[in-house]
């Protein structure tokens, strides 16, 4: 199994510009998560989304978009990206069933922005 | 609210030597926790969790309710344990929904 699959890997983009970052996941899982990964930082949430349809603002969602149309997917959108958003863009996913608290979050490769 | 410190940014350790990486939180709920882990250019990778009490690569982790900490310990280190550890809480959100929260995480380097 692939597990999360997240895309593209790498891209520049110039200010103002607009795009999207797909994650995918195989394995069912009813939730899925985009986080953030800067120095110093460690990882904050941005989005997440407890099902297909729905999803809910993390700890630093400004800027940001999402939008959980499958239950497999989980795309995140910059629609006028800027600088501070340049980071490495972490998905992960977690099985939905009993045992939620201690249940594992499974993440994909990242995806590194850098914005000029 | 919950939060979770790891006071170290950095650590090294020469091969051999004993590792413990610290990791305190705050929450008003009944805790469970992880320890990732994170290679270079890698993806975050579960290492173990409090709720399964095991032992994963020789790495342990104990939590403490009454200092509110969940250290994460080795023994002897080798060198391919150099890697960035993000030490995690599980918080009910609502709806269901459990997030983690994250320290900033601790760099470990192991000397040859």
């Amino acid at each position: 199994n692939a597990g999360v699959t997240q895309t593209p890997k790498f891209r520049v983009l110039k200010t103002g510009q607009s795009m999207t970052l797909l994650c995918a996941q195989d394995m069912n899982h009813e939730y899925m998560y985009w986080y953030r990964q800067d120095p110093g930082m460690g990882l904050r949430l941005i989005h997440y989304s407890v099902g297909e349809g729905t999803t809910a603002k993390g700890e630093v969602p400004d800027g940001y978009n999402v939008s959980r149309l499958k239950k497999q997917n989980f795309l995140l959108g910059l629609e006028s990206a800027a600088p501070s958003q340049t980071s490495v863009y972490f998905c992960a996913s977690r099985w939905g069933g009993t045992g939620g608290a201690y249940q594992p979050q499974h993440f994909g490769d990242g995806t590194r922005l850098s914005i000029l | 609210a919950q939060r979770v410190t790891q006071p170290e940014k950095l650590l090294s350790v020469f091969k051999g030597a004993p590792v413990e990486l610290k990791c305190n939180y705050s929450y008003s709920g009944s805790p469970e926790l992880f320890w990732y882990v994170q290679y270079s250019r890698q993806r975050l990778q579960l290492l173990l969790r409090h709720i399964s009490r095991e032992s994963i690569k020789g790495f342990t982790a104990d939590l403490n309710k009454g200092e509110t900490s969940f250290h994460l310990k080795k023994p002897f280190a080798q060198e391919e344990d150099s890697a960035m550890y993000y030490c995690a809480l599980s918080s009910y959100s609502g709806a269901g929904s459990y997030q983690l929260t994250f320290g900033k995480g601790t760099k470990l380097s192991v000397i040859p």
